[in-house]
């Protein structure tokens, strides 16, 4: 167990429908990340809050959503989904901006 | 932009063989350079890392990396590796902004 929390693990859903994936980051880290892993991209940077405010954004797309909460949770919200859009969404977390990351396990998106 | 380039895609290696995995890097500034390691269904785990100091870096379970500033690389290193070795290995690196920046991966497959 890293410390990092995704859930859920596994999630299979419909084209068009809208999901969302949670994430709470190691106790005490006050960034978090959203990375996607596919096949044919990669893992790719999505978007990083810290503090409750967005710090950088990747490529992320404009039907992909975030928010980081007071709690310092944060949830990734994924809509009008596509086929493509299937692939393992990790969460990074770090107590500053890049410094000492740990991953989740990740959620399973099936988009069919 | 910061990219990462893998060379190898998939290694197959018996136990006891050396292994060594490239990795380059184009990043014109100073940069953080990382190792993570995924084994099947798990999330990533960080290996070593590179910030500053001795180019020779020793990270977890035997591995080791070696920064060469004129050749963009930092390549990863076993001596001798066991079946439990059999994993994707991710060189990363964090040049401007926060996030990190992977290449594609490389699957190691150890044969008893």
């Amino acid at each position: 167990d890293s410390g990092v929390t995704q859930t859920p693990k596994h999630l299979i859903t419909a084209t068009g429908q809208r999901v969302t994936l949670r994430c709470s980051p190691r106790s005490g880290d006050l960034s978090v990340y959203w990375y996607q892993q596919s096949l044919d991209q990669g893992l790719q940077f999505l978007i990083q809050y810290y503090n409750g405010e967005e710090r950088a954004k990747g490529n992320i797309l404009e039907r992909f959503s975030a928010q980081q909460f007071p709690d310092l949770h944060s949830e990734l919200n994924l809509s009008s989904l596509e086929l493509g859009d299937s692939a393992l969404y990790f969460c990074a977390s770090s107590p500053r901006t890049g410094i000492g990351y740990t991953f989740g396990s990740g959620t399973r998106l099936t988009v069919v | 932009a910061q990219s990462v380039s893998q060379h190898n895609h998939h290694v197959i290696l018996s136990e006891a063989a050396s292994l060594e995995l490239g990795c380059n890097y184009s990043y014109g500034g100073t940069v953080n350079l990382f190792w993570y390691v995924q084994y099947p269904g798990q999330h990533l785990q960080l290996l070593l890392k590179y910030f500053s100091g001795d180019p020779l870096v020793k990270g977890i379970k035997g591995f080791e990396a070696e920064f060469i500033k004129s050749k963009f690389s930092f390549n990863l290193r076993k001596p001798s590796v066991q079946w439990s070795d059999t994993a994707e290995y991710f060189c990363a690196v964090r040049g401007a902004g926060n996030m990190l920046t992977f290449g594609g991966g490389t699957r190691l497959m150890v044969k008893p």
